[in-house]
């Protein structure tokens, strides 16, 4: 089946500075990436939707200077959190699709990546 | 808005069946998924439904009734291994999940 990897899988920070997050989809080409935010207990949010070689969606509320998503290529994009507070901290999981502009089918399944969690301090 | 209501939590001893139900309005409809979360964990995706009636896959089986906005997830001879959180979530040509909910079986 298609996987999907995340790296780093944990990361602790402090306060004021930036991480990345890279999702990689192994075996497959992805044109279009999700990023998604769990805080515990709570379901996954939307982030942003990023197709190959163009700008990112973002959703509403999601500040698009702070999250930073480059989609280089067809295997992978990277998600970068500007200035990290604590308020950041939380589950972040990308997912790959093989469809175009955000939209799923049963055809354009997500797979997901593991997660990253990041703790800003 | 965008609305998919699940209950919170369940619980349920091995070998029986539950039915977890997902209630949703949206703007626009393409299809529904369910996913199963283990803590700490990615989704897993379980089944997708278009049309309305019952998918079924080995012991998970999924119903959808469109015109009710309604779906759930019917696991049967349940095992240990099943205590997840399961996400229904709604293709609007992005995907809302709802609050998914916490399953605990027990011995």
């Amino acid at each position: 089946g298609a996987v999907v990897s995340q790296h780093p899988s944990r990361v602790i920070c402090k306060s004021g500075t930036s991480v990345k997050i890279e999702c990689r989809s192994l075996d497959f080409q992805a044109t279009t990436m999700f990023w998604y935010r769990q805080f515990p207990k709570q379901s996954l949010m939307l982030m942003a939707t990023s197709n190959e070689g163009s700008k990112a969606t973002y959703e509403q509320g999601v500040e698009k200077d702070k999250f930073l998503i480059n989609h280089a290529s067809l295997t992978l994009s990277t998600l970068t959190v500007t200035s990290a507070h604590p308020e950041d901290s939380s589950f972040y999981i990308c997912s790959a699709s093989t469809g175009t502009s955000g939209r799923t089918s049963s055809y354009n399944e997500q797979f997901f990546g593991p997660g990253t969690r990041l703790t800003v301090l | 808005g965008q609305n998919i209501d699940q209950p919170t939590e369940m619980t349920a001893t091995e070998g029986a069946i539950v039915q977890i139900n997902c209630t949703y309005q949206t703007s626009g409809f393409n299809g529904l998924f369910w996913y199963q979360q283990h803590a700490g964990e990615a989704p897993t995706f379980l089944s997708y439904n278009v049309l309305d009636g019952l998918e079924e896959k080995g012991r998970f089986s999924s119903f959808l009734s469109r015109s009710k906005g309604y779906s759930y997830l019917l696991l049967k001879e349940l095992q240990m291994k099943d205590s997840a959180s399961y996400l229904c979530a709604v293709d609007t040509d992005k995907l809302i999940f709802g609050t998914g909910t916490r399953l605990q079986v027990f011995p």
